[in-house]
């Protein structure tokens, strides 16, 4: 059973990068079918999906974010990260690693999500 | 980019049925089949309850079941009970940038 783990800072600073890590377990993260993605929820608020990324590299954003955002993986370590830039009092919310399928975009598994509250 | 169009609120009785409506354009909804519906509990992590439409994962009951029609998707729940109480989300692929948007979401109170 596939499981994902969101790790990273909770708390950043104006201006400054915001930073997770998703370790995946139970499964290889280098399967073709399968895009691995970051989506998050403002507190009280609804799902935003931010973007996601192939085991090959390539890269998919959100139109909203793309110009702060870089999504990497790392085959060796079976894990993705996420990067944006320039953070604001925006950008708090939850993060959620989790899995979609290739053909039909459903995110089937999800990590237990991460808070990260931009504060100064 | 602008989220796909769902009711804020919805409710029914124990026993009845309810339909949310997940409402996009011809570039996403209305253009693919790539639409799927989560469900999230307040205070959880939300769960895939259909996807590709009309398809449930294994393990969701069958009281749960999706549509599409034009630009408009929806989701029904039948035999409402106490624990379908949430928010329910749809999603879709968006074509002219590949790309996912969500729903603003539902909340589901079950009278």
């Amino acid at each position: 059973q596939v499981q994902l783990q969101e790790s990273g800072p909770g708390l950043v600073k104006p201006s400054q990068t915001l930073s997770l890590t998703c370790a995946v377990s139970g499964g290889s993260i280098s399967r073709g079918d399968y895009y691995w993605s970051w989506i998050r929820q403002h507190p009280g608020k609804g799902l935003e999906w931010i973007g996601y990324i192939l085991y090959t590299g390539s890269t998919y954003y959100s139109p909203s974010l793309k110009s702060r955002v870089t999504i990497s993986v790392d085959t060796s370590k079976n894990q993705f990260s996420l990067k944006l830039g320039s953070v604001t009092a925006a950008d708090t919310a939850v993060y959620y690693c989790s899995r979609a399928e290739g053909s039909s975009d459903a995110f089937d598994i999800w990590g237990q999500g991460t808070m990260v509250t931009v504060s100064s | 980019q602008s989220a796909l169009t769902q009711p804020p609120s919805v409710s029914g009785s124990p026993g009845q049925s309810v339909t949310i409506s997940c409402t996009g354009t011809s570039s996403d909804v209305g253009g693919y089949n790539r639409v799927s519906w989560y469900q999230q509990p307040p205070g959880t992590v939300p769960k895939l309850i259909i996807y590709e439409v009309s398809n449930r994962p294994s393990g969701v009951p069958d009281r749960f079941s999706g549509s599409k029609s034009g630009s408009t998707a929806s989701l029904t729940i039948s035999g409402l009970q106490a624990e379908d109480e949430a928010n329910y989300y749809c999603s879709s692929y968006r074509s002219g940038g590949a790309y996912v948007v969500f729903g603003g979401g539902t909340k589901l109170t079950v009278l």
